[in-house]
């Protein structure tokens, strides 16, 4: 399975961009990337999936380099309820339940 | 549409019991995926099933089993508790084989005391 790496932590303010990058350097060819949100108490909720170039819904863009060893979650305008930890997962999109949590980065956004 | 369901929603148990924690997956899911998640960690994968048979298996001793039901819910069991065994216990449904984007929904989970 492929070790992902994030920063532990991050802080912005209401209204900024955040990026968050993930490191994968041994993703496997059959591996997709896949980004969770979780708050306190609840399970993951699926942000976005991707495996080359860009992706982008309602809610996040996903920006994969040609290399694919690393990939970056971007969210718009953030508001405080965006507060959360946030996964970065490599696996086979067909073996949903093989991909490897690591310990997410906690996004904690200011008034 | 219902989402994924756990039940209980917590629960203690003192060393040595056994525990059987219940899931019902997303209307229309076919897999089913146990996780347990420890105090400020990441979700670690135990097991997956599907056509009520484990397809895949995390890093978990065999104090760690499980089932699927012809309906598609599940039972996570734990066998001779011990103390690191307490966790939130998390269930994700998905679909085996899907074109496009192959997301996992996830219960709100179970909360395991061990005393």
């Amino acid at each position: 399975l492929a070790k992902t790496t994030q920063p532990i932590s991050m802080d912005s303010y209401e209204g900024q961009e955040v990026n968050i990058t993930c490191s994968h350097n041994n993703i496997a060819t059959n591996d997709y990337i896949t980004w969770y949100q979780q708050f306190p108490s609840q399970g993951p909720r699926f942000i976005i999936q991707g495996y080359k170039t860009k992706v982008t819904n309602e809610v996040a863009s996903l920006f994969i380099p040609a290399d694919r060893k690393s990939s970056t979650l971007s969210l718009p305008r953030v508001s405080l309820s965006d507060t959360a930890v946030y996964y970065c997962l490599v696996g086979d999109r067909t073996n949903a339940g093989k991909s490897t949590f690591g310990d997410g980065t906690t996004l904690t956004v200011k008034p | 549409d219902a989402g994924v369901t756990q039940s209980p929603t917590h629960l203690i148990k003192t060393r040595g019991q056994q525990v059987t924690l219940r899931c019902s997956p997303k209307s229309g899911h076919d897999t089913v995926s146990w996780y347990q998640q420890a105090l400020g960690q990441g979700p670690q994968f135990i097991f997956q099933y599907y056509e009520e048979e484990e397809r895949q298996r995390g890093n978990f001793p065999d104090r760690f089993s499980g089932h699927q039901f012809p309906n598609y819910s599940s039972e996570l069991n734990v066998n001779a508790l011990l103390l690191g065994d307490s966790a939130l216990y998390l269930c994700a449904s998905s679909l085996a084989v899907r074109a496009g984007v192959n997301e996992q929904f996830f219960g709100p989970g179970t909360r395991l005391t061990v005393l």
